[in-house]
């Protein structure tokens, strides 16, 4: 089976420019997540979808950070305006369901430079 | 809040030698426990997830145990070679699907 999808695999923008990043689930998916990862850190959660509604968003800095996943289908993360401490890779994973003996697949990641 | 700590932040060894990755956390109140390895400039591979009412997962070279009263998961892989070296990442997972993570052991297995 395909995997989760993203793109773009790399970015370099300016501050206070803005930024979105798209993730395709593995098929039949129905529950997506969106992680940021400081280099040397692991994978902190920003936005966890069940089909289109959101179960956790409480670690998106929603002054500057939205997500939403139209259809229950393909998401985007998009962040404005972009700061430095943004530069990080941005995860996307899904599960089968939200059950939590489900496993995760992950994506290969978006990588974010904001000069 | 829940924390997961890996030590050591990094290792290095020879081929062919045993090792044991830790991984600790607070809150014993979890559903599972999934070890992860991620290559530079890659996603994450999920190697072993274990349920909380079980103590060990095994996959070929590797066997993850977990003691959920204390806190605490190792993954252990024998006889590492060279195609090991990576960054193990465990990540501990509570209600409603939220996990944590914890920021990774750096693997080097020379030749």
């Amino acid at each position: 089976e395909a995997g989760v999808a993203q793109s773009p695999r790399y970015k370099i923008i300016e501050k206070r420019q803005s930024v979105a990043f798209w993730c395709n689930p593995i098929s039949g998916h129905a529950t997506l997540y969106w992680y940021q990862q400081i280099l040397g850190q692991g994978p902190k959660l920003l936005i966890q979808f069940q089909n289109n509604g959101v179960v956790d968003d409480s670690q998106l800095p929603k002054d500057r950070f939205s997500a939403e996943r139209l259809k229950g289908v393909d998401s985007t993360l998009k962040i404005q305006p972009a700061k430095l401490e943004d530069s990080a890779v941005y995860l996307c994973a899904s599960s089968l369901t939200h059950i939590s003996q489900e496993t995760q697949y992950f994506g290969p990641g978006t990588r974010l430079l904001v000069l | 809040k829940q924390e997961v700590t890996q030590i050591p932040a990094a290792l290095s060894v020879p081929e062919g030698e045993n090792l044991v990755l830790n991984c600790s956390f607070t809150d014993s109140a979890i559903y599972n426990l999934q070890w992860f390895r991620q290559d530079p400039g890659k996603g994450l591979t999920s190697l072993l997830l274990i349920q909380s009412s079980q103590r060990e997962q095994t996959s070929g070279r590797l066997n993850a145990s977990l003691d959920k009263s204390s806190g605490r998961s190792t993954l252990y892989i024998a006889a590492s070679q060279p195609g090991d070296s990576a960054t193990y990442l465990c990540a501990v997972r509570a209600n409603a699907g939220k996990s944590t993570f914890g920021d990774g052991t750096t693997l080097t297995v020379k030749p």
